[in-house]
């Protein structure tokens, strides 16, 4: 079946980097995107970034831009998430989801159908 | 507008309908998709693409539209669809992926 099956939880001080690893089973990992998701402890969902399985192309909030850098490795069907210059806000389960887009008349549609294990990061000195 | 808005809770009794909206301009171009999250729980996909059904989802849970709102309705809610459910699609631009708030829905 569909699996995202990601990287295991990880304590990091201040500053520190993370890179987190979404390894996909079960579809031709280049037709979908992946998209990456986190939540906060008693928060919302709070998209960060997608990326192309097929080209790579990426999109990331703004936020996260600047101190989130997205890549793939098609030849282990694995999407990377690194982020950089933690703080103690960046404390959260963070996700990686498979992600659709195309349109559909005149309208597009968009969905996550497909969620990873879940990457729990504490941030904390 | 870059936001999707949702009220942050509603309830329903047992075995009642429920309406859960969802509403933004980015819904005028994108089909919203609909999750469901439970506590400590990956969300799950409960209806993407206007109103498809993921495999598993029971057919008590429907999606429609009315110009820039997105509704998930839950026909006889039971007791294991007590759980925050969040309206996700793209910006108009389709660069950006937003999220509304979720609905934190209990089942009485």
């Amino acid at each position: 079946q569909v699996q995202l099956v990601q990287s295991g939880a990880e304590v990091l001080r201040p500053g520190a980097s993370m890179k987190v690893s979404c390894k996909s089973s079960g579809y031709t990992f280049t037709t979908y995107e992946i998209n990456w998701v986190r939540q906060a402890s008693g928060q919302g969902l709070e998209w960060m970034g997608w990326m192309s399985g097929s080209n790579g192309d990426a999109g990331l909030a703004q936020k996260f831009q600047g101190r989130v850098s997205l890549t793939r490795d098609t030849s282990i069907n694995t999407a990377y998430m690194q982020l950089s210059d933690l703080r103690p806000e960046d404390t959260a389960v963070y996700y990686c989801a498979r992600g659709d887009y195309d349109s559909s008349g005149d309208h597009f549609y968009f969905y996550m159908d497909v969620w990873g294990t879940g990457t729990p990061v504490t941030v904390s000195s | 507008s870059s936001e999707l808005t949702q009220a942050p809770a509603v309830s329903v009794a047992l075995g009642q309908t429920v309406t859960i909206t969802c509403q933004g301009d980015s819904l005028k171009t994108f089909y919203a998709s609909w999750y469901q999250q439970k506590p400590g729980q990956a969300p799950v996909s409960v209806i993407h693409y206007k109103d498809i059904r993921p495999s598993g989802i029971p057919d008590r849970f429907s999606g429609s539209y009315s110009g820039n709102t997105a509704s998930l309705t839950i026909a006889g809610a039971q007791a294991e669809d007590e759980a925050v459910y969040y309206c996700n699609s793209r910006d108009s631009s389709g660069n950006y992926v937003l999220f509304g708030g979720g609905t934190k829905l209990t089942v009485l």
